[in-house]
């Protein structure tokens, strides 16, 4: 079946290490996204792409990087300099190319630091 | 800068009648509006969008409604039904530039 593939679920680290979260999706879109979700904000975006070998910054990417070396994948990696990394975090992806069409997400990756 | 309000935290709503959510917006540029339901824990889920050429949009019980003039869309739902009970999120794309920019969301209950 098509679909957008996050893992893990849930995952811990501890304070001051790196993680990257993984995004796999098999519906051959070209836009990926990485969204966050913290309680009474809302889905904020992180980071999105329009197509292989380009990224852009969305609205909270300090502390954040990517890295779109295939269509299909789209890892975030969640570093040391962000300050508030524990959140809900949502992959999802789209067809671009102008279509007005919905995004489709994946089940999301719950961060935990401690 | 908040480009998508949605400015009702959450809704009560009995099983039966109708729901309806709000959603301003304020940049109008944005020409593709969509409503996702979410569930704890789980990704959003697309239920029905409608383009800014138009001012209604039907699927079975949702219609979302499009003010441009007023930057405004709502979603109603009817009969709402408990299954219904999430939280929704609104959401406006510029084709331009693919961003979905999303609201804060709004939790429904449907009371049985």
């Amino acid at each position: 079946d098509g679909g957008i593939t996050q893992s893990p679920k849930y995952l811990f680290r501890k304070e001051g290490q790196n993680v990257t979260l993984s995004c796999e999706q098999n519906l051959n879109h070209d836009a990926m996204y990485w969204y966050r979700q913290d309680p009474g904000q809302g889905l904020r975006l992180i980071y999105y792409s329009q197509i292989v070998n380009d990224f852009q910054k969305g609205d909270i990417a300090e502390g954040y990087s990517v890295s779109r070396e295939k269509k299909e994948s789209f890892p975030l990696t969640v570093t040391s300099a962000q300050k508030n990394p524990t959140a809900f975090y949502l992959c999802a992806s789209s067809i671009a190319g102008g279509a007005n069409t919905e995004a489709f997400f994946g089940q999301g990756t719950r961060l935990t630091v401690v | 800068d908040q480009q998508v309000k949605q400015n009702s935290p959450s809704l009560s709503v009995q099983e039966g009648r109708i729901s309806i959510l709000n959603c301003d917006y304020t940049n109008s540029m944005f020409d593709y509006f969509l409503w996702y339901k979410k569930y704890p824990a789980e990704g959003p889920t697309f239920l029905i969008s409608i383009s800014s050429i138009k001012d209604k949009n039907e699927d079975g019980r949702f219609t979302v409604f499009l003010n441009k003039s007023a930057k405004h869309l709502s979603l109603h739902i009817v009969p709402s039904q408990p299954g219904d009970s999430a939280v929704y999120f609104c959401a406006a794309l510029h084709s331009g530039t693919y961003k979905y920019i999303f609201g804060t969301g709004t939790r429904l209950k449907v009371l049985a």
